[in-house]
Formats: structure tokens, sequence, C-alpha cells
């Protein structure tokens, strides 16, 4: 089975501190992402990348970077946290042998609570 | 407009009832399609993928695809209270991104 493991399940941070989300998977995928969740908002894609030391924007990256340098970790930093980025955040990979790579494994979800 | 868009329910069905769930997307040159299902609490997980127009079954559920109308949906036979969950219709754009509609969340009364 597929595993994605996200490091923190909850995490409170302070305005302005820097945040680290870690994310590993387990079965040598090429892709990962990282969402934000946020009620009636539905998923967002802040950030995702290809293959290692490779990173894209998606719809929603001001506030985040994100470091790949192993294929099977991809993680995301919040440089300065802020109360508008309390959300869950969730990670995903998927393989490049699949067509459109459009299914995605979903690791637990982090929920974050900056204060 | 919203690339991906859902009714935001609440969607409430009978228990035997058929559950349906629609989905339209404005990226004409969209080719995949995905529907994932969320229990409250808990990731998403992929249930249902659609490639091509026309119907896909599995078991109970049942995807159909309609390129020309850009519509997705989700059909669930006989539905159970284990359906109740929110359900995330994707699609693989362009940009080479999965966009998620905002879910329907399906209630199935016993």
């Amino acid at each position: 089975d597929v595993k994605v493991t996200q490091s923190s399940r909850y995490l409170v941070k302070r305005t302005g501190e820097k945040v680290f989300l870690e994310c590993v998977q387990d079965m040598d995928h090429e892709n990962m992402f990282w969402y934000r969740q946020d009620p009636g908002l539905g998923l967002r894609l802040i950030y995702f990348s290809y293959d290692v030391k490779m990173k894209e924007k998606g719809d929603i990256p001001e506030g985040y970077s994100v470091s790949r340098e192993k294929k099977e970790r991809f993680s995301l930093i919040l440089e300065s946290a802020s109360t508008n980025q309390t959300s869950m955040y969730l990670c995903a990979s998927s393989t490049r042998d699949r067509g459109n790579t459009g299914e995605l494994f979903f690791g637990e979800g982090s929920r974050l609570t900056v204060l | 407009q919203k690339e991906v868009e859902q009714n935001s329910g609440p969607l409430s069905v009978p228990e035997g009832a058929i559950a349906s769930l629609n989905c339209t997307y404005s990226d004409r040159v969209s080719q995949s399609f995905f529907w994932y299902r969320q229990y409250s609490g808990k990731s998403p997980e992929l249930i249902m993928s659609i490639y091509s127009n026309g119907d896909k079954e599995d078991g109970r559920f049942t995807a159909q695809l309609n390129k020309a109308s850009q519509y997705v949906s989700l059909l669930i036979r006989d539905s159970q209270p284990s359906d109740s969950a929110t359900y995330l219709c994707a699609v693989w754009s362009s940009a080479r991104q999965l966009t998620f509609g905002s879910g329907t969340q399906l209630t199935v009364l016993p």
C-alpha cells in the first residue's frame, strides 16, 4: 500500500514563526503536491514537484516555499506564519506511470493553527 | 468563474436510494476526471477515474462524462449510511494540475 506520511498531525504556532511541514512517501512516486483545505474553499494547490530539485507554483503559493532534496520527501515552509495560514495542509503523491497522474494518494493531513 | 464547480449540498438521500453528484468544469482541453471521497476528519481517497465520454461502472458507483457539455457526474446506487461523506470532483487541467471542486456533502439516512 502507498503510504504518505506527514510529520505532524497538529501544530500550534505563533505569528511570525517559521514553520516546516514534512511529507514522506514510500512508493517511489515522482510527483508530490501540497494542498491546503479550508471550509467552503475546497482543496487549493500551493506547490507541486515533478522531480527532485524541481518545484512549480500552484494556485496560492504566496507566503509559502517548498524543498525537494530527495525523491521521497517534500517539505512545505512557511517563512513567517500568519493567522490566515491557519488551515489543514495535505500532502499527496502520484506516479508518472499513470497517464495523467491525477490519481493522488494523500497523507493524513497537518492541522496548523497560527495564533 | 471557478474552474471546477460542484453543488455544495448538503445532499440527503434515504438508504437504498440513488445518490447523484454533479460537477462542471471550465477547461475544455481537460482529459482526466476523478472522484474522491473524504470522510469527516480524514484525507481524500480516490474512488473513480474516467477518461472517455460515457459511463464507467465500479460496483455501486458509476461515473459519467460528457466532454461536450463539460460535465461529470457520480451515481451511487443502493446508497448506504457508510457512503455519507464529502465527494470531491477533480479535473486534470492543461496546466498539469489537479484542480478540485469544493465538494458535495452527502448524507445517507438509515
